[in-house]
């Protein structure tokens, strides 16, 4: 088992329909990535956070320490946020990020 | 803030070839690089870890005297794959972070690499 798992793998939405990306992990960590990889594999830092609910414009993400669980949530979506989804985890007292194997998000309009 | 540049996007060379990967921080310094590796619809694999001034410390499973890593300014790191062959190809990404606990990881745009 992945210590960072995520679902769904893929996922096609219409535009403005609200999306939810899930990851769950099975080590304690410090702190909890959420990425945006696009199809010519730039990455993007979205979030990273440790507690509680973060937003940024449509996106807002959510971690429960205690059920080893976060989501990301976009609101409204549109064809432009399609991209790769990853969930990157670094562990206590670690550096190095594990990673989830990605969520491919399609968003047509 | 917090960019990094990664240089060159995309390479193509003849198998033998040796190939430099170079990893800026544009505006902040970096304390910590990391290299990672992805193959097609895989997530990213982490290569080795450099700290400004020491050696990389290498995953296990990844050869050292094949990847070369230095990380001699606390603005740059490179990756050299020496000798490279058509089982090397594939997409390269370095981030970075500066000092301090539980710092963000900043990426790089990425380096594809194609080994012919």
């Amino acid at each position: 088992k992945n210590e960072v798992e995520q679902s769904p793998q893929n996922l096609t939405a219409q535009e403005g329909e609200f999306i939810t990306i899930n990851c769950s992990y099975s080590v304690g960590i410090s702190a909890l990535h959420w990425l945006q990889q696009h199809p010519g594999g730039g990455i993007v830092s979205l979030f990273m956070l440790s507690s509680g609910k973060k937003k940024h414009g449509r996106l807002i993400a959510t971690i429960n320490i205690q059920e080893k669980h976060s989501s990301l949530h976009i609101t409204a979506s549109h064809p432009r946020d399609s991209a790769v989804y990853i969930c990157a985890v670094r562990s206590s007292g670690g550096e190095k990020l594990t990673f989830g194997t990605g969520t491919r998000l399609t968003i047509i309009p | 803030g917090a960019v990094v540049s990664q240089h060159p996007s995309w390479v193509i060379c003849k198998s033998g070839t040796s190939v430099k990967i170079e990893c800026r921080s544009l505006d902040f310094q970096a304390t910590t690089m990391f290299w990672y590796r992805q193959f097609p619809k895989q997530s990213l694999m982490l290569m080795a870890t450099s700290n400004e001034g020491s050696k990389a410390t290498y995953e296990q499973g990844v050869e050292k005297d094949k990847f070369l890593i230095n990380h001699a300014s606390l603005t740059l790191s490179t990756l050299t794959v020496t000798s490279a062959h058509p089982e090397d190809s594939s997409f390269y990404i370095c981030s970075a972070s500066e000092w301090g606990p539980n710092q963000p990881q900043h990426f790089g745009d990425g380096t594809r690499l194609s080994i012919l």
